[in-house]
């Protein structure tokens, strides 16, 4: 079965800084996907980026980047110049090629400090 | 475009009573799953629908946990009886059902047993 470890469950950081969530996972598998979901106080969860394994380049949604280090199955995720609507709960995710179940980490809790 | 709708938001019920949660997906959206999301933990994975029938229902208590999605589009998702440990948000989520398709999040429902 596969998991995901994410070993920071908060942080925070001055508004317009640079700061990166680690997120670690165990899987047998060769063709999986990769995910960061976000989900705000009291708001719905929704996809900030995902990252095909199979992709060598990291995947970037403007201001969010991920470091994908395949052999070391590490997924960190770099928001930059952040702002305080990044404010929210943040949870790393799997997904097996073929199969659609998202196994999800325990999140991580990020502040903006104005 | 509408979003995954939820209701309702919030329910309180006394343990060994019944709830019911209902789930309406995005138009067209022929996969919706059912997610458990206890306090400080990501969400776990409780039934994945194709159209009306059941993919994967493993992590499912089936002895109090029931799911329906009669006509292949909404679905509910019923607890009967409720336990302590029940209370939880419940998360419903849609996709189109294309490989790794991206999941889209209802509001969920928070749920408290006491």
């Amino acid at each position: 079965a596969q998991t995901v470890t994410q070993s920071q469950p908060e942080m925070s950081v001055q508004e317009a800084e640079t700061v990166t969530l680690s997120c670690t996972y165990d899987t047998s598998e060769n063709n999986y996907y990769l995910f960061w979901y976000k989900q705000p106080p009291s708001r719905q969860m929704i996809l900030v980026i995902r990252q095909e394994a199979y992709k060598q380049q990291n995947a970037t949604e403007n201001r969010f980047s991920v470091n994908f280090q395949k052999a070391a199955k590490s997924f960190s995720l770099k928001i930059s110049d952040s702002q305080l609507g990044d404010t929210a709960m943040y949870f790393c995710a799997f997904m097996n090629f073929g199969n659609e179940k998202l196994t999800f980490g325990t999140g991580t809790r990020l502040t903006i400090i104005p | 475009e509408a979003g995954v709708a939820q209701s309702p938001r919030y329910k309180i019920i006394e343990k060994r009573q019944s709830v019911a949660f209902w789930c309406n997906p995005i138009s067209g959206h022929a996969t919706l799953y059912w997610y458990q999301q206890i306090l400080g933990q990501g969400p776990k994975l409780l039934i994945q629908f194709q159209n009306n029938g059941v993919v994967d229902d493993s992590q499912l208590p089936k002895d109090r946990f029931s799911a329906e999605r009669l006509k292949g589009v909404d679905s509910t998702l019923k607890i009967q009886p409720a336990k302590l440990e029940d209370s939880a948000v419940y998360l419903c989520a849609s996709s189109l059902g294309l490989e790794s398709d991206t999941q889209y999040f209802g509001p969920g429902t928070r749920l408290t047993v006491l």
